[in-house]
């Protein structure tokens, strides 16, 4: 049974480069009709799409991000990786990653991380 | 982008109501629509795939439909397990985008 676990420093300080990991585990990254995503949620609010990426290295970001955000993978790790950088108190959330399972009119988050809190503060 | 909007924000229900909430895209989306049920301090969990396929593994008492802009997800029989927020997420074009969610509460 493929589980994903997120991992990096929960506090972060302003202006400074937020870096988090998701290792998969019961299952190959490469392997399937998947890719990986990376979404976040702020205390008390919705879910916001940060990002994607494709075994093959391909990428998409949501636009409000773009400009900050950096998705990659490392297949003999079975991981992939969130960096954002330029972080403020508004990127204070709970980073979620997840896998995307890509079918016929749907790509759905099937499976999901714990999450992990993140706070930017000084 | 692609606006999601849910119906209603909030809602009280008692066990065995039927339920429905909708989600209405700002633009036809096909059926390319998956609603998710977050519970406090958990990860969200997928319950329907492209509009109206049920996930394995949930419970035939959630159903959805719909198609184009408009959607619903249905319970036909509240079981105390299902009271959470609800949110629906378009997959039809980047950016991925999420509904505001629906918070399910027990009358």
């Amino acid at each position: 049974q493929v589980q994903l676990q997120e991992s990096g420093p929960g506090l972060v300080k302003p202006s400074q480069t937020l870096s988090l990991t998701c290792t998969v585990s019961g299952g190959s990254i490469s392997s399937g009709s998947y890719y990986w995503s990376w979404i976040r949620q702020p205390a008390g609010k919705g879910l916001e799409w940060i990002g994607r990426i494709y075994t093959s290295g391909s990428t998409n970001y949501n636009p409000s991000l773009k400009s900050r955000v950096t998705i990659s993978v490392d297949t003999s790790k079975n991981q992939f990786s969130l960096k954002l950088s330029s972080v403020t108190a508004a990127d204070t959330a709970v980073y979620y990653c997840a896998r995307v399972h890509s079918g016929s009119y749907s790509d759905a988050f099937d499976i999901w991380g714990q999450g992990t809190m993140v706070t930017v503060s000084s | 982008d692609i606006q999601m909007t849910q119906s209603p924000s909030s809602l009280s229900a008692s066990v065995g109501d039927r339920v429905t909430i909708t989600c209405r895209a700002s633009q036809s989306i096909s059926s390319y629509l998956n609603w998710y049920q977050q519970k406090p301090g958990k990860a969200p969990k997928l319950l329907i795939y492209a509009a109206s396929s049920l996930q394995s593994g949930v419970p035939s008492r959630f159903s959805g439909s719909g198609s184009g802009t408009d959607f619903t997800l249905t319970i036909s029989s509240l079981q105390p397990e299902d009271f959470a927020t609800y949110y629906c997420q378009q997959s039809y074009s980047t950016p991925d985008s999420f509904g505001q969610g629906t918070k399910l509460e027990i009358k």
